[in-house]
């Protein structure tokens, strides 16, 4: 079946440490990775989009790796602050269909 | 652009009753995705719409939820009759499509809450 599997367990990290979120997937075959940001109350917000063939993509503190052969993706917020507080979910667009599927997201919590 | 919009923000109404939900998508963007989100399940594809057509209904739990997309503007999703377990927050989202790789973007939500 399929799986798209983040770390359910909140993350709590130190102001000004890297944070690292996993996103492992199991019987898909994406050519898209989108990472969001959610807080509460809110709608997700897209952050950082890496496509198959790109094996790492940065965004100001941000930096997404993808490896499709061992189908995962690790995001990174480096010199992390409060304000990142918040939920970040992965999902998967596959080529064929226009389909987005993400997985349940983790909670990350900056302390200062 | 004001994004998508969404309505009842927030809605409580009891175990029976006929529940919908309306979206308002992005001017331009021709697929409208539906997502219930919980606790338990996080967040779950309900149905998405290509050109108000409806391409993949997979993920609509039962027959109790229907949605419709009558203009390139406008989608409900309803629920008749509600139930507690329904109670959840229900996001619209768009995006230009159908192409993958593009940004997906959602509304507020729609609060839903059946007792």
């Amino acid at each position: 079946s399929q799986k798209i599997e983040q770390n359910s367990e909140a993350l709590n990290i130190q102001e000004g440490k890297t944070a690292t979120l996993t996103c492992n997937y199991t019987n898909y075959s994406p050519a898209y990775l989108q990472w969001y940001r959610q807080d509460p109350g809110r709608g997700p917000v897209f952050l950082l989009l890496i496509r198959e063939n790109e094996k790492e993509k940065r965004k100001e503190r941000l930096k997404v790796t993808f490896d499709t052969t061992l189908k995962q993706s690790l995001f990174h917020i480096t010199a992390s602050q409060p304000a990142d507080s918040a939920t970040y979910l992965c999902a998967l667009d596959e080529a064929a269909g226009n389909k987005l599927t993400f997985g349940g997201g983790t909670r990350v919590l900056v302390k200062p | 652009d004001a994004g998508v919009i969404q309505s009842p923000r927030h809605e409580v109404t009891e175990m029976g009753q006929e529940v919908t939900l309306r979206c308002k998508p992005i001017s331009g963007h021709n697929s409208l995705f539906w997502y219930r989100q919980t606790m338990m399940r996080g967040l779950e594809l309900l149905i998405y719409f290509n050109n108000n057509v409806p391409i993949d209904d997979s993920g609509m739990p039962e027959d109790r939820f229907s949605a419709k997309m009558p203009n390139a503007s406008f989608s409900t999703l309803k629920i008749q009759p509600s139930e507690p377990r329904d109670s959840a927050v229900y996001f619209c989202a768009s995006r230009l499509g159908p192409f993958s790789g593009n940004t997906i973007y959602f509304g507020e939500g729609s609060w839903l809450t059946v007792v």
